[in-house]
C-alpha cells in the first residue's frame, strides 16, 4: 500500500523560498509507470496542479507558476521536493504531493497535505 | 481555451440521481477524472478514463463524456456524497494538467 506524506516548514516568509519534500512508502519512486506532482489548494478555494515529475527528472510545470517552481527527485530516499521561490501571502495554501500514474491518466494516490502560510 | 469549467453548486434529493459536468476544449482530445474532497480531507479519485472506478469507490459513481464536456453521475445519491467534487484533465498541449474550479454537491 504506497502512501504518500508530506514535510516542511508551516510558515514562510514573504519572498523567501518555500520548501516541501513528498516521502512514499510502501512502494518505489523508480517505478516507472507514474509521475510524482505537486497541487496546492488555498483555503475555501480549488485545487490547483504546480507541476510533476517522473524519475528520469523530467518536468512539467503549470505555465503561471513556471518561473518561480522547481520540482526535483532524491530516488535513493525515495523523496521527490517542491521548492517555490518568492513566495506571497497568495501562495498561502495545502499543498498536497500526489501520484499520477500513466496508463490511468489520473492521480491515484494523495498525501494527506500540509498547509503552509506566507506571513512575517 | 485550456480552462475546464464546472458549475459551483449542485443539489440532489437523498436517492435521486445528479449528474456534475465539467466542460472543456481540452476534452475532446482527453479524458476527465474525478476527485471527491470532503471537509478536511485530500481528495480522492472517483472516476478514471472512459468510466473506470478504483477500487472502493461505490458502482453508483459512474462517467461518460461527450464532445468538450465530461460527466460524473451518481445513481441514487446518498448522504456521504456530499462533498467538493473536481475534474481534472490534461491542457491542450498534453503536458500539463488543469483541474476545474469545483462543484460542490448538496444532498437533501
Amino acid at each position: 500500500q504506497v502512501q504518500l506524506q508530506e514535510s516542511g516548514p508551516g510558515l514562510v516568509k514573504p519572498s523567501q523560498t518555500l520548501s516541501l519534500t513528498c516521502t512514499v512508502s510502501g512502494g518505489s519512486i523508480s517505478s516507472g509507470s507514474y509521475y510524482w506532482s505537486w497541487i496546492r489548494q488555498p483555503a475555501g478555494k480549488g485545487l490547483e496542479w504546480i507541476g510533476r515529475i517522473y524519475t528520469s527528472g523530467s518536468t512539467n510545470y503549470n505555465p503561471s507558476l513556471k518561473s518561480r517552481v522547481t520540482i526535483s527527485v532524491d530516488t535513493s530516499k525515495n523523496q521527490f521536493s517542491l521548492k517555490l521561490s518568492s513566495v506571497t501571502a497568495a501562495d498561502t495554501a495545502v499543498y498536497y504531493c500526489a501520484r499520477e500514474r500513466m496508463t490511468n491518466d489520473a492521480f491515484d494516490i494523495w498525501g494527506q497535505g500540509t498547509m503552509v502560510t506566507v506571513s512575517s | 481555451s485550456s480552462e475546464l469549467t464546472q458549475d459551483p453548486a449542485v443539489s440532489v434529493a437523498l436517492g435521486q440521481t445528479v449528474r456534475i459536468t465539467c466542460q472543456g476544449d481540452s476534452l475532446r482530445s482527453y479524458y476527465a477524472s474525478w476527485y471527491q474532497q470532503k471537509p478536511g480531507q485530500a481528495p480522492v479519485l472517483v472516476i478514471y478514463g472512459k468510466n473506470n472506478r478504483p477500487s472502493g469507490i461505490p458502482d453508483r459513481f459512474s462517467g461518460s463524456s461527450s464532445g468538450n464536456t465530461a460527466s460524473l453521475t451518481i445513481t441514487g445519491a446518498q448522504a456521504e456524497d456530499e462533498a467538493d467534487y473536481y475534474c481534472n484533465s490534461r491542457d491542450s498541449s498534453g503536458n500539463h494538467r488543469k483541474f476545474g474550479g469545483g462543484t460542490k454537491l448538496t444532498v437533501l
